[in-house]
Parts: structure tokens; C-alpha cells; sequence
């Protein structure tokens, strides 16, 4: 079952502007993270954002998390044309694994 | 050098045919993941393992087998009950602790010829 969805489902932007990502779920979470792949590589993790943190920063990252809503969201700022990648939220629940959105296809314009 | 090696990157698979996908890892992580991706698609849960001689079917483990006879290593057999193996696979760690990240070998990229 997809717990998170990512929205958009594709982003096209030039570089030096900023890209924002949305992911949603559907239940109580003891984190959520941010992943990004590659095309036709492995997922990296970016960032990880406890439940009980609304905000959290890491260089040119910056994660929102609203458990009211249940929702986060990924603001890369200044983008460049090596952030072309697909980004994925992952939310953990402590019960098992990490389930994963469907992904935001990202691609920065040179 | 620490990290999770899947191996082989390419497979090709005759239907009817079992084969086995490798994972290894040297990070000393109690918890292995098995994810499957299709096209364009997000990662969907195999099997996972919490500790040596255990593991959990996932969200869609029809036609799938796994072992977990060593800390590091989580092997996945995809079997012929499995109508439509090709995709990616992707093999993750974790240290079985709140709060922490995985980390994810280089995946294979299953084909049935």
C-alpha cells in the first residue's frame, strides 16, 4: 500500500529557481524522510524529519512537516541542473518498513 | 569501505525459471528491506527482516522467497509463480532503532526473456 503521495508527479523548472515538492499520508507517523534516485540508480536519503519538528534545514533543503494535515513538503532552492532526479517521501511508522510515495519526477533546465 | 552491494545489476530470466538476486551488506544493520519499482512507479515492499532467521511478507509477496541465514546478507528469489518479475529491485538496510535512515545498494534491473 502507497502511504505517501508525492505531488507534482512531474516538475520542469531552470536552473537557479526554486523546485517544491508535496507529499501526503494517510496515517500517524513516527518520521518522514526524503529520498532522491537517480535514473536507474538507488535511493539516496536527503533528510529526516521527526514528527514532533515542524521544520528542518540541510544546505539547500528545507522539509516542512503539518501532522495535522498530514502532509510535508521539500523546497530545494537555487536549483542546478545536477538536482535533475526523481525525489521520493518515505514515512515511518516504527512497525516496519519505510513505505514509499510514488515520487516527483524533477528536471532543471540548464 | 562501508556499504550495500546488490548484485547482478543486469538479469535476464527465462520463463518458468527461478532466480536468485544478491544483497550484501558490511554496515553491521539489523534490518534488511527488499522494494520492487516498475516503470516510472514508487517502491513497493517484498519481504523485510527485523534479525537473523526472521523476515515479513510485504505488500506484494506472491512469488517471492527469502533467506536470512547471515546479518548481512538478504537474498531474493523471484520464482516462476511470479507472472511479471521484470523491474527494478532494490535492496535496503537500516539499524532497527526510531529514526534512522536506509540505505540502498545500486539495485538490479530484472528482464524476462
Amino acid at each position: 500500500s502507497q502511504q505517501g503521495e508525492e505531488d507534482p508527479q512531474a516538475l520542469s523548472i531552470q536552473e537557479g529557481e526554486n523546485a517544491t515538492m508535496n507529499c501526503s499520508y494517510k496515517t500517524s507517523i513516527n518520521n518522514l524522510q526524503w529520498y532522491r534516485q537517480n535514473s536507474g540508480r538507488g535511493l539516496v536519503h536527503l533528510i529526516l524529519i521527526r514528527s514532533n519538528e515542524r521544520e528542518k534545514h540541510s544546505g539547500r533543503l528545507r522539509v516542512t512537516l503539518d501532522t495535522s494535515k498530514k502532509s510535508s513538503s521539500l523546497l530545494i532552492t537555487a536549483s542546478r541542473a545536477a538536482d535533475t532526479a526523481s525525489y521520493f517521501c518515505a514515512t515511518d511508522t516504527g512497525r516496519r518498513a519505510l513505505t514509499f510515495g510514488s515520487g516527483t519526477r524533477l528536471q532543471v533546465q540548464p | 569501505d562501508g556499504g550495500i552491494t546488490q548484485s547482478p545489476k543486469y538479469l535476464f530470466r527465462k520463463e518458468g525459471q527461478n532466480v536468485t538476486l544478491s544483497c550484501e551488506q558490511n554496515l553491521n544493520h539489523d534490518a534488511m528491506y527488499w522494494y520492487r519499482q516498475d516503470p516510472g512507479q514508487g517502491l513497493r515492499l517484498i519481504y523485510y527482516s527485523q534479525i537473523v532467521n526472521d523476515f515479513q511478507k510485504g505488500d506484494i509477496a506472491e512469488g517471492y522467497s527469502v533467506s536470512r541465514e547471515k546479518k548481512e546478507s538478504f537474498p531474493l528469489t523471484v520464482t516462476s509463480a511470479q507472472k511479471n518479475p521484470t523491474a527494478f529491485y532494490l535492496c535496503a538496510s537500516r539499524i532497527f532503532l526510531d529514526n534512522t535512515e536506509a540505505f540502498f545498494g545500486q539495485g538490479t534491473r530484472l528482464t524476462v526473456v
